[in-house]
């Protein structure tokens, strides 16, 4: 979608490597999250950031960490890739003040990282 | 923890039937809810979504869900389906601190001819 863009878009790298994702937005939203899609799984939230150097954990958060240190930049990093990393990840973006109630605004989602750990 | 469930992970459908997603979420509670859509080997579309003004929700192509409070539901529906129905959605919720979105597992509509 306009506004927020994930690199790369396409990855494969080897196990135990670092690897970093990257969602950049130009809306000058707040909130920022990252998920994963995985068959069966659906999309699960990794961990997201509420502001500035604001980031907290989500439900699968173990093997990733993040940074935010400007506003429109959150990256994901895999300290050290597995296979069970394997995945198609997804940054999205909100922010409660863009809307009235925000909900009429919601979410804007990104076209997703597609990482293979061989 | 807020819980989206989706029944039916594959649902098959003969293109002109009904198509009848269903979404169940867990909280006493309503939270906003959410059906998106993903073609195959595409992002997140956003089809519809509840935000307690109306319980009977239209979206894009067709489709309309609607809020039931005593059921915690928010089944997706379409009349008639069409080929180019054929995707995998989700429902989603988000409720609460920080706004995440809940996903359920997601359900693949296939159509057939």
């Amino acid at each position: 979608d306009a506004g927020i863009t994930q690199s790369p878009r396409h990855k494969v790298t080897e196990t135990g490597t670092p690897v970093t994702l990257r969602c950049h937005q130009t809306e000058n939203h707040r909130y920022m999250y990252w998920y994963r899609q995985d068959p069966g799984h659906g999309l699960r939230l990794i961990h997201y950031s509420y502001g500035v150097k604001d980031t907290d954990k989500g439900e699968v958060s173990d093997g990733y960490s993040v940074s935010r240190s400007k506003t429109e930049d959150f990256l994901l990093t895999l300290e050290s890739a597995t296979s069970s990393q394997t995945s198609v990840y997804f940054c999205a973006i909100s922010d409660p003040s863009k809307g009235t109630p925000w909900i009429d605004y919601g979410y804007t989602f990104g076209s997703g990282t597609r990482l293979t750990v061989v | 923890a807020q819980s989206v469930t989706q029944l039916g992970s594959h649902v098959s459908v003969s293109e002109g039937a009904l198509v009848l997603l269903r979404c169940n979420y867990s909280s006493s509670v309503p939270p906003y809810l959410f059906w998106y859509v993903q073609y195959p080997n595409q992002g997140l579309q956003l089809l519809l979504k509840y935000t307690s003004a109306a319980t009977l929700v239209k979206g894009i192509n067709g489709f309309e869900a609607e809020f039931k409070k005593s059921e915690t539901s928010f089944h997706l529906t379409k009349p008639s389906a069409h080929m180019s129905d054929a995707a995998e959605y989700f429902c989603a919720a988000s409720r609460g601190s920080n706004y995440k979105l809940t996903f359920g597992k997601g359900t693949l509509l296939t159509v057939n001819p």
